[in-house]
């Protein structure tokens, strides 16, 4: 089946402490994005890869990392969270810039005490 | 700035049309696309629009028109499982497909 996953779908932890969402497709899809879904503010997109060790800033970029070693996954990384980091994540991709269809991962919801 | 405006929340009783606009303001624009949103659930992608007019998918039509950085979404025969947050989103560049989300339409259906 077609998808793309999240781990883990559900995270509570404390301020300053690392932590690493994962995301993963199985379409070959060569784009990659991580956005944040905040009440009233949309989805605003954190980074993007359009390929394999190619990463750039989104709208909102300020305390993640992210790494696209291989084409199926695209890691998010938070070295320090904070509180303002709480918020509903998603991972999504599509094969290319030919479409604008993308195909979101079911969610993790970060909680940062 | 770039921006996109839609309402808020929009109610209808089952069996009826409902149409949901979205208004942009982008630097670009290289298409404008639609996603619902169940409660809880990941967005799932509906249509595109690149080119003026009306493209039809089932129940669902999206209508674009560029010269007035306009569009909507167009849903008939409302059934109570469209129930849900429906989003445009456009995309701004054609080199790095970057996609700009309304803050998204909450739509009601009852019965």
């Amino acid at each position: 089946e077609a998808q793309v996953t999240q781990n883990p779908r559900y995270l509570i932890t404390v301020t300053g402490k690392k932590l690493t969402v994962t995301c993963s497709q199985n379409m070959n899809h060569e784009y990659m994005s991580w956005y944040r879904q905040d009440p009233g503010l949309g989805l605003r997109q954190i980074y993007y890869s359009m390929n394999v060790e190619v990463t750039d800033k989104g709208d909102v970029p300020e305390g993640y990392k992210v790494s696209r070693k291989e084409k199926r996954n695209f890691p998010l990384i938070l070295e320090l969270p904070s509180p303002n980091q709480t918020s509903l994540y998603f991972c999504a991709s599509r094969p290319g810039l030919s479409t604008d269809t993308q195909y979101f991962g079911p969610g993790t919801r970060l909680t940062v005490l | 700035g770039q921006s996109l405006e839609q309402p808020s929340e929009v109610t209808a009783v089952e069996g009826a049309i409902v149409q949901i606009n979205c208004t942009y303001q982008t630097s670009g624009f290289y298409g404008l696309s639609w996603y619902q949103q169940h409660d809880g659930g990941a967005p799932t992608f509906l249509s595109y629009n690149a080119l003026d007019g009306l493209e039809e998918t089932g129940r669902f039509s999206s209508f674009l028109s560029r010269s007035d950085s306009y569009g909507y979404l167009l849903l008939q025969e409302l059934q109570m499982k469209d129930s849900a947050s429906y989003f445009c989103a456009v995309r701004s560049s054609s080199n790095t497909g970057k996609l700009i989300f309304g803050q998204g339409t909450t739509l009601q259906v009852k019965p």
